[in-house]
C-alpha cells in the first residue's frame, strides 16, 4: 500500500524558516517523481513544487521561487521542502503527492494526509 | 500559465441524481486532465486521469469525458459517499500545474 506521511507542520512567524519531511512506503521511492501541493484552510488547491525521481531536476511555482527549495533523499525514501523567508499567504496544509512518471509533471496519483503551517505573528 | 475554470461552484443534488461538473482551460491541454475528489477534512483522491481513464478502485458511475479546452466529469447516480469538492487539474503546459477553483456537490 502506497503512504505518504507529511511532518513538520508548525506555527512560525513571518520571516522566519520551516522544514517538511515526507515519509514515503509501499512504493519503489527512487523510480517516480514526487510533488508539495498546497491548500490554503477553506481554499483551493496549488501545486508548489516538484522534484524529479534523482533529484536532478526541480520546479517551482512562482509564488515560492527563490525562497522554497525542494529536495530528496532516496537512501532514507524521504522528501523535503525548506521553506524561508515565510508569508503569512503561505499557510496552509502542505501535502505530498506521488507522479505516476518520473522526471516531469503530470497528475498526482497518491496523496499524503498534509501538515499544517501557519504563518502568523 | 493556464487558467482552469470550474462549473458550476456548487451544485445541489439527490441521491441517485446524477450530477455533471465542467472545467474549462484558457487553452488547449489536450487529453491532459485530471479530476480528483476531496471530502472535509481528507486529502484529495485521484478520480480520473488523461480525461477519461478511471483511477484504480474508482467507482464506474464517475466518468470523464472531454479534450481541448472543455471537460465534464460525470456522476451517474449519487451516493452518500460522493458529497465532496471536486478539481480538476491540467499537466499540458507546465510549471505551474494548475487546479480549478473547486466545484462542491451539496445534497439537495
Amino acid at each position: 500500500e502506497v503512504q505518504l506521511v507529511e511532518s513538520g507542520g508548525v506555527v512560525v512567524q513571518p520571516g522566519g524558516s520551516l522544514r517538511l519531511s515526507c515519509a514515503a512506503s509501499g512504493f519503489s521511492f527512487d523510480d517516480y517523481a514526487i510533488h508539495w501541493v498546497r491548500q490554503a484552510p477553506g481554499k483551493g488547491l496549488e501545486w508548489v513544487s516538484l522534484i524529479s525521481r534523482d533529484g536532478e531536476s526541480t520546479y517551482y511555482a512562482d509564488s515560492v521561487k527563490g525562497r522554497f527549495t525542494i529536495s530528496r533523499d532516496n537512501s532514507k525514501n524521504s522528501l523535503y521542502l525548506q521553506m524561508n523567508s515565510l508569508r503569512t499567504e503561505d499557510t496552509a496544509f502542505y501535502y505530498c503527492a506521488k507522479d505516476p512518471g518520473r522526471y516531469t509533471g503530470s497528475y498526482f496519483d497518491y496523496w499524503g494526509q498534509g501538515t499544517l503551517v501557519t504563518v502568523s505573528s | 500559465e493556464i487558467v482552469m475554470t470550474q462549473s458550476p461552484g456548487t451544485l445541489s443534488v439527490s441521491p441517485g441524481e446524477r450530477a455533471t461538473l465542467s472545467c474549462r482551460a484558457s487553452q488547449s491541454v489536450s487529453s491532459n486532465l485530471a479530476w480528483y475528489q476531496q471530502k472535509r477534512g481528507q486529502a484529495p483522491r485521484l478520480l480520473i486521469y488523461d480525461a477519461s481513464t478511471r483511477a484504480t478502485g474508482i467507482p464506474a458511475r464517475f466518468s470523464g469525458s472531454g479534450s481541448g479546452t472543455e471537460f465534464t466529469l460525470t456522476i451517474s447516480s449519487l451516493q452518500s459517499e460522493d458529497f465532496a469538492v471536486y478539481y480538476c487539474q491540467q499537466y499540458n503546459n507546465w510549471p505551474p500545474l494548475t487546479f480549478g477553483g473547486g466545484a462542491k456537490v451539496q445534497i439537495k
